[in-house]
């Protein structure tokens, strides 16, 4: 089956920009997404179509996209950024997958 | 305002039945996909599947197809997920969410969560 592969942890000082990178064969034709998980609470999407950012997330969270593999980058971390953060894409049938999930320490 | 409401926390034996729901309500439920989404204890994100209430067209996972029935009663706005006989693995906190975006074949996406209903099943 289809898997999103992504580092289990990253981690940076505040004020560092942390880089959360997620490969997968299927994304040079699948759009990928990227969502926040603090614990305790449901998912948030803070990235769409690869790079768009929702209204209401901060313009330091951004995202891109090369052959095989997206990447989330966060800009001048803060305190209140670390969480575990989450890849989602589909493969070539449609079918929709999460990546493992990265856990992002601020230190 | 978008929101999700799911059903209450369940505690049931391995065996047993159940159908869990969620509640849209602040937008036109019929015409948004809405999905499923498993987390299990201290575990990651999977997908199992989504439904589009005006027509009841589902999509499965293929990890969960024949597992779960995902339905929708779009006269109540009313996502519901069950189970003929639940197992222990079934244990998780499981989310519905609504799609913001998505075609045939494509990644779509989910854009707002309901606040979760967590499962337990044990003997």
């Amino acid at each position: 089956s289809y898997e999103l592969t992504q580092p289990p942890s990253v981690s940076v000082s505040p004020g560092q920009t942390a880089r959360i990178a997620c490969s997968g064969d299927a994304l040079p034709k699948q759009y990928a997404y990227w969502y926040q998980q603090k614990p305790g609470q449901a998912p948030v999407v803070v990235i769409y179509k690869d790079s768009e950012r929702p209204s209401g997330i901060p313009e330091r969270f951004s995202g891109s996209s090369s052959g095989t593999i997206v990447t989330l980058t966060v800009s001048g971390v803060q305190a209140e950024d670390e969480a575990e953060y989450y890849c989602q894409s589909a493969d070539s049938s449609g079918t929709w997958v999460f990546g493992g999930g990265t856990k992002l320490t601020v230190l | 305002e978008v929101q999700l409401v799911q059903s209450g926390a369940e505690v049931k034996k391995p065996g047993e039945s159940l159908k869990i729901s969620c509640k849209g309500s602040g937008y036109s439920f019929s015409t948004y996909w809405i999905g499923w989404v498993r987390q299990m204890p201290g575990k990651g994100l999977e997908w199992m599947g989504i439904i589009y209430p005006g027509d009841s067209d589902t999509r499965y996972s293929p990890s969960f197809q024949g597992q779960v029935t995902i339905s929708a009663d779009k006269s109540i706005s009313t996502a519901y997920l069950q189970w003929s006989s639940l197992k222990a693995s079934d244990t998780a906190l499981y989310y519905c969410a609504r799609v913001g975006g998505y075609s045939h074949g494509s990644a779509g996406y989910f854009d707002y969560w309901g606040q979760g209903t967590l499962v337990t099943v044990s003997s």
